[in-house]
């Protein structure tokens, strides 16, 4: 069965610059999530979106802004990168007119040196 | 917002024997609640959930079980094997389906 699809699968990036993650949820699921894991954390939900429009929003950033686009593909937009913002980044994807269920896909390490 | 609390935080069995995990929630309004499993540097899976018109599920040797009044639920794992071997996260959600996680238990299954 098709899972999510995250892209890159890892990055490495100077502090200051900035980076794009991308993600492709499940075919026909209609809601995109976005966690943020640190080393040892639990997973931090991120922003959301239901049908390209902003559903939810967590502990992001301002310097982070994600959006979802036509075809149901999701960047999450990341500026002026800080050590701290070293983790692995899930995208997840659900169905929500079905019995939801979350699935991950398998992340983005980034790296911010 | 929802705060999930997750006991123990590392828990070492012996192959065969059960591994049971707890979780409290804060919000009465909560009514999905999802384990996942994860290996190290890998995405958490799936392994059961359970609804809130639900009291107990079981899935082969995993089974969770429900306390709405309580507000807790917990995860039992039955003949543990070595593969069983990760961390496992509860979470929490309402209908929008936002999870919050617990800070995760780390299972060692000892040969």
């Amino acid at each position: 069965a098709a899972g999510v699809i995250q892209s890159p699968r890892h990055l490495i990036k100077e502090k200051r610059e900035t980076a794009t993650l991308k993600c492709y949820p499940i075919p026909r699921h209609d809601t995109v999530y976005w966690y943020q894991q640190g080393p040892g954390q639990d997973p931090q939900f991120l922003i959301s979106f239901y049908e390209k429009m902003q559903s939810d929003k967590g502990s992001i950033p301002d310097r982070f802004s994600a959006q979802q686009f036509s075809d149901y593909h999701s960047e999450l937009n990341m500026s002026s990168l800080e050590l701290g913002d070293s983790a692995l980044y899930f995208c997840a994807s659900s169905h929500t007119s079905l019995e939801v269920r979350v699935y991950f896909g398998p992340g983005t390490r980034l790296t911010v040196l | 917002g929802e705060n999930v609390e997750q006991h123990p935080s590392t828990l070492s069995v012996q192959e065969g024997d059960s591994a049971v995990i707890k979780c409290t929630y804060s919000d009465s309004a909560s009514n999905y609640f999802p384990w996942y499993k994860q290996e190290l540097g890998k995405r958490p899976q799936l392994i059961i959930d359970i609804r809130s018109n639900v009291g107990e599920k079981k899935d082969q040797r995993i089974a969770v079980t429900l306390n709405k009044t309580a507000k807790h639920f917990s995860l039992h794992i039955t003949e543990t094997q070595p593969e069983d071997s990760a961390v496992y996260f509860c979470a929490a959600s309402k209908g929008d389906y936002k999870l919050s996680f617990g800070a995760g238990t780390t299972v060692t299954v000892r040969a």
